[in-house]
């Protein structure tokens, strides 16, 4: 398997933007988790999928930001409109826990830069 | 709720020096724990877990012992290498289906 494949690996955008991350989690697993990496605030989880369906997004820090998954192959995170505060490190990660070992495995990352 | 403490980064060694990283937890019930490593411009990669108390987890020369008397999963290696050089996260997951809370993480520089 190719593991968790996300797109884009950078992207620098001016702020009001909207911007759109991919993630593709790995064939067969069923929870999906979107991160948040900076070095102020650490690993933060933002928002996690359970089949498809959003369990929790407490940790999505206000209403510019939403994620989808439409398919078990598929989610996005948009962040509209983007702020200069946004500029992170996002990971994507997914699992198979439905008595599987719950280990979670990581995407490489999108770096955002927020101008 | 549920946390994670590291020891504060960042550490820096020599190279086949002993290394130690120092993690504790708060947690009701009895957590599985884990230590995830951060290679430059990468993803976390598990590097060892251990489920249940005085487990140990090992893997690539690494090790850590769940002690639930001190609520401590520190992670050692004997012998440091420069391409151990990341950063470790240490972390837990209280219960079957919950995500994982992960220490700040502790960067790892082992110089030659």
């Amino acid at each position: 398997d190719a593991g968790v494949i996300q797109s884009p690996r950078h992207e620098v955008t001016e702020m009001g933007q909207e911007v759109t991350l991919r993630c593709k989690p790995i064939s067969g697993h069923d929870y999906l988790f979107w991160y948040r990496q900076t070095m102020m605030r650490g690993l933060e989880l933002l928002i996690y999928f359970n089949n498809n369906v959003p369990i929790d997004d407490s940790g999505m820090p206000e209403d510019r930001f939403s994620a989808k998954m439409p398919n078990a192959s598929f989610s996005t995170l948009k962040i509209q409109p983007s702020e200069p505060r946004d500029s992170a490190v996002y990971f994507c990660a997914s699992s198979f826990q439905t008595g599987g070992t719950h280990e979670q495995y990581f995407g490489p990352g999108t770096r955002l830069t927020v101008t | 709720g549920d946390s994670v403490t590291q020891m504060e980064g960042p550490v820096t060694l020599s190279e086949e020096a002993f290394l130690t990283i120092n993690c504790t937890y708060t947690a009701t019930g009895y957590p599985s724990l884990f230590w995830y490593v951060q290679y430059p411009g990468e993803g976390l990669q598990l590097l060892l877990k251990a489920t249940k108390a005085d487990d140990k987890g090992s893997n690539k020369g690494f090790e850590a012992t769940y002690r639930k008397e001190t609520t401590s999963f520190h992670l050692e290696k004997g012998s440091v290498q420069v391409s151990d050089s990341a950063v470790y996260f240490c972390a837990l997951r209280n219960s079957g289906n919950t995500p994982l809370v992960f220490g700040k993480g502790t960067r790892l520089s082992v110089i030659a």
